[in-house]
């Protein structure tokens, strides 16, 4: 009964390197949010995914961040060419199959990013 | 958008007592409420939610109660235990059946004093 998984759960990467981090949703989830967590700050929306689709991206940069769901895999998050202010920390979370009744997010352990 | 304020950021009890945090938003359509509990380090966890349809929702000592009118909404916790020390965020969102994105107010700090 494997919940929500994400890895790695820390990453270090030095200024201009890329990030990547990992999601598996709980088996059975086609949902998937990304959220940022900064430093002693409330979590914020980035991207809502569904299998092969993004759906809502409004919360994410322009530049340098992306997010896919592919068909087969994990949700992935990247971050090209990282700089400091990127360093938080990166939830993702899972629903099952949309609809009024099925909204429930359940979070994984997160991802902490320090940029150096 | 969306704007979810939260009150207080700190609270401070003894065992035993109450603790109430408050939270309001700004866009009338939003009809889903839900509080996590984020202990240090670790992932956000559901303790309790509620849809614009009900007005209170209880489960053991805690309790949630929701406005529309006025626009808030506030999370009741009883009894309360050390294990209990946390940090509590309430969130909001309009479920359309194509998703549910969630806007987090900013965190209450709860330690519960022996």
């Amino acid at each position: 009964n494997a919940g929500v998984m994400q890895n790695p759960r820390h990453l270090v990467r030095r200024r201009g390197q890329e990030a990547r981090l990992r999601c598996s949703p709980v088996k059975g989830h086609s949902h998937v949010y990304w959220y940022r967590q900064l430093p002693e700050e409330g979590l914020k929306f980035m991207v809502y995914l569904q299998k092969e689709n993004i759906i809502d991206e409004s919360g994410m940069p322009k530049e340098r961040f992306s997010a896919e769901f592919p068909k087969e895999g994990p949700s992935i998050l990247r971050i090209q060419q990282v700089v400091r202010g990127d360093s938080a920390a990166y939830f993702c979370a899972s629903s099952p199959i949309g609809g009024l009744t099925t909204d429930t997010q359940y979070f994984g352990p997160g991802t902490r990013l320090t940029v150096l | 958008g969306e704007n979810v304020e939260q009150h207080p950021s700190t609270l401070s009890v003894q065992e035993g007592d109450s603790a109430v945090i408050k939270c309001t938003y700004s866009d009338s359509a939003s009809n889903y409420f839900p509080w996590y509990k984020q202990e240090l380090g670790k992932r956000p966890q559901l303790i309790i939610d509620i849809r614009s349809n009900v007005g209170e929702k209880k489960d053991q000592r805690i309790a949630v109660t929701l406005n529309k009118t006025a626009k808030h909404f506030s999370l009741h916790i009883t009894e309360t235990q050390p294990e209990d020390s946390a940090v509590y965020f309430c969130a909001a969102s309009k479920l359309t059946g194509g998703g549910n994105k969630l806007t987090f107010g900013t965190g209450t700090q709860l330690k519960v004093e022996l």
